[in-house]
């Protein structure tokens, strides 16, 4: 059971817009920044959003962040087949004193 | 080219103890904390702990409080994560990544714990 809650899958076509959701509480996403992780299979997770909504250089406007109260969100715009990958948000829990997870969504492109 | 290296894959009966190694290279090393996250065959992400390369301060999960040790050698860049008292749950890819935002991930180390 992950602190951070996400749905295990999504899907889409390619050309649409899909979205991810991450819901946790005051204490993680409430009070803290959401970053976003796309694993691709028999890789290492790769950065794809920081501090809610920050893109890193390489990354593709396509790929934003929004965060709203204690839920942050990953929206994918013009969906493309190598988008087909596993989408992991986390953020620090001052509760826990640790970065939490969520338990990852396995986003397919039809 | 900024990049984390880890040790390669290791089998371990139960019981035993495994140490992981991380290599960084083209940044300064003491300037980034650097955490060790897990990932069970098909499962998702675990955070494992952190470690500060500059002083060694370290804080760790509480599912492995005592039994996990993270260290740094600042002569050679390379952070260290040993895992005691293995047990089959602790069966994982091992990854460690730079900074709050883990913007650079080392390539994983298998670990496997099998009697």
């Amino acid at each position: 059971q992950s602190v951070l809650t996400q749905p295990p899958s999504a899907s889409g076509t390619p050309g649409q817009r899909v979205t991810i959701s991450c819901s946790g509480s005051s204490s993680n996403i409430g009070s803290n920044a959401v970053n976003w992780y796309q694993q691709l299979p028999g890789t290492a997770p790769k950065l794809l959003i920081y501090s809610n909504t920050q893109r890193p250089s390489g990354v593709p406007d396509r790929f934003s962040g929004s965060k709203s109260g204690t839920s942050a969100s990953l929206a994918i715009s013009g969906l493309q087949s190598e988008d087909e990958a596993d989408y992991y948000c986390a953020s620090w829990d001052d509760s826990l004193n640790g970065v939490v997870f969520g338990g990852g969504t396995k986003l397919t492109v039809l | 080219q900024v990049q984390l290296v880890q040790s390669g894959a290791e089998v371990k009966k139960p019981g035993a103890s495994v140490k992981v190694s991380c290599k960084a290279f083209g940044y300064t090393f003491t300037s980034y904390y650097m955490h060790w996250v897990r990932q069970a065959p098909g499962q998702g992400l675990e955070w494992m702990g952190i470690i500060d390369p500059s002083g060694g301060s370290t804080s760790y999960a509480q599912k492995l409080q005592g039994r996990v040790t993270m260290t740094r050698d600042t002569s050679t860049s390379t952070v260290y994560m040993e895992l005691s008292s293995l047990r089959s749950e602790d069966t994982a890819v091992y990854y460690c990544a730079r900074d709050r935002a883990f913007d650079i991930w080392g390539q994983g180390t298998m670990v496997t714990v099998s009697s």
